[in-house]
């Protein structure tokens, strides 16, 4: 049964500072990986979805990075703002189309 | 392009009564998944329709149901309710069960308080 764990599971950093979150998987058969923002009450907003075939995908001050063999992926978040604040959760697909999320990473930025 | 829409975004029910709650795709999405997400489990997937058929389904007892119509929107079914069920309900489409490529677009959720 795939297990996705994320580490921190909260972080509170001061605007403009670099940010790495992590997420780690147990079974590396895996379609893809995605990361998610929620915010408070909300639904889920996609933010990069990796391939099983790729390494990292970019967009904007977001990159993740993915290490499949060992279970393994981060998303960096460059120059923090304190609209980045919220809930980051990652997820990875199965071969029976089935997402498996971690518990997420709760961010706040401080002005 | 509308993005998935879920009703009601709200409930309250006692125990042991049933609910049910409505998802509509993205136009064009034929997959729909539903989650649950508690404070204590996190999100849980709950199950997966394509062409009105059930391809997965979650760990969860058989009270929760689902179906999916014609024009791909999906209703969840949760019957005799307890206080655990409380929850952040949400539906998630995308075009194809097993594209690889394609990611998975989110409701705002149908947030139920059992009391």
């Amino acid at each position: 049964k795939q297990e996705v764990t994320q580490i921190p599971a909260a972080l509170s950093v001061p605007e403009g500072e670099n940010l790495v979150l992590n997420c780690s998987f147990t079974d590396s058969a895996i379609y893809n990986l995605q990361w998610f923002r929620q915010d408070p009450g909300k639904g889920l907003t996609s933010l990069l979805l990796i391939q099983s075939s790729q390494r990292e995908q970019t967009s904007g001050r977001l990159n993740a990075s993915l290490d499949k063999s060992s279970g393994r992926s981060t998303l960096y978040i460059a120059a923090s703002q304190p609209g980045d604040s919220a809930t980051y959760l990652c997820a990875v697909r199965d071969a029976g189309n089935m997402l498996t999320f971690g518990g997420g990473t709760r961010l706040m930025v401080k002005p | 392009k509308a993005g998935v829409t879920q009703t009601p975004r709200y409930l309250i029910k006692t125990r042991g009564q049933q609910v049910t709650l409505s998802c509509s795709p993205i136009s064009g999405h034929r997959s729909v998944s539903w989650y649950q997400q508690t404070p204590g489990q996190g999100l849980q997937f709950l199950f997966e329709y394509f062409s009105e058929t059930q391809r997965n389904k979650g760990n969860f007892p058989g009270r929760f149901s689902g179906r999916q119509f014609s024009n791909s929107r999906s209703e969840m079914n949760v019957s005799t309710l307890e206080l655990g069920d409380s929850a952040l309900y949400l539906c998630a489409s995308s075009p194809a069960p097993k594209g690889n490529q394609e990611t998975q677009y989110f409701g705002p959720g149908t947030r139920l308080l059992v009391l």
